[in-house]
């Protein structure tokens, strides 16, 4: 079945420096690569995601990359902020199922 | 429009009782899945229904059971508690057919003493 690593397990940064979270995947079949910030406490909020046809997805502050041949995908944060401390996880899934999730990032911005 | 919401928020239970948590998906979404999240294993899938059937299951016993109700309600039940059962459990509900773009209801942190 399909295993989700994820790296690192800490992280932290100066605030408006930039953050960046990899996971790796193991099912080649996997297609769909979800991201999602939990502050603590809260429930887990998905805040993007990428399919396995596109290399790279931009939203605002936030970006994913995906590198299907090495079976990796990454977030990137930049200008980090306070509030952007929170765990982060990733996921890998195929055609939307079975979602297997990274043990998680604990991502702490430093002011 | 309301987010997914879960009831009862917290409980506490003694082992080998049974429990029952509720889930309602946002309206409109048709697919419901559940998953228990524990400091030690992280998030893991525990089901998946659509449409009132079961589409895909996790690896976990079959003391872990759920349903979908037909206004796409569903609940889960925990049949004789054990210890390691103390966990929160997250559903996250999907208005697209194949189940992406998943969004979690506020969870139910379950207490086994």
């Amino acid at each position: 079945g399909e295993n989700v690593e994820q790296h690192p397990s800490t992280l932290s940064v100066q605030e408006g420096d930039s953050a960046v979270i990899k996971c790796t995947y193991s099912d080649s079949a996997s297609n769909y690569f979800p991201w999602y910030k939990q502050e603590l406490g809260k429930r887990p909020q998905l805040i993007i995601d990428i399919r396995s046809n596109v290399g790279e997805k931009k939203d605002q502050r936030i970006a994913v990359t995906l590198n299907k041949t090495a079976k990796h995908f990454s977030l990137h944060i930049t200008e980090t902020q306070p509030e952007d401390s929170a765990v982060y996880f990733c996921a890998a899934s195929r055609d939307g199922q079975n979602f297997v999730f990274g043990p998680g990032t604990r991502l702490s911005v430093l002011p | 429009k309301a987010g997914v919401t879960q009831t009862p928020r917290y409980l506490i239970k003694t082992r080998g009782q049974q429990v029952t948590l509720s889930c309602s998906p946002i309206s409109g979404h048709r697919s419901v899945s559940w998953y228990q999240q524990t400091p030690g294993q992280g998030l893991q899938f525990l089901f998946e229904y659509f449409s009132e059937t079961q589409r895909n299951k996790g690896n976990f016993p079959g003391r872990f059971s759920g349903r979908q109700f037909s206004n796409s309600r569903s609940e889960m039940n925990v049949s004789t508690l054990e210890l390691g059962d103390s966990a929160l459990y997250l559903c996250a509900s999907s208005l697209r057919a194949d189940g992406e773009t998943q969004y979690f209801g506020p969870g139910t942190r379950l207490l086994v003493l």
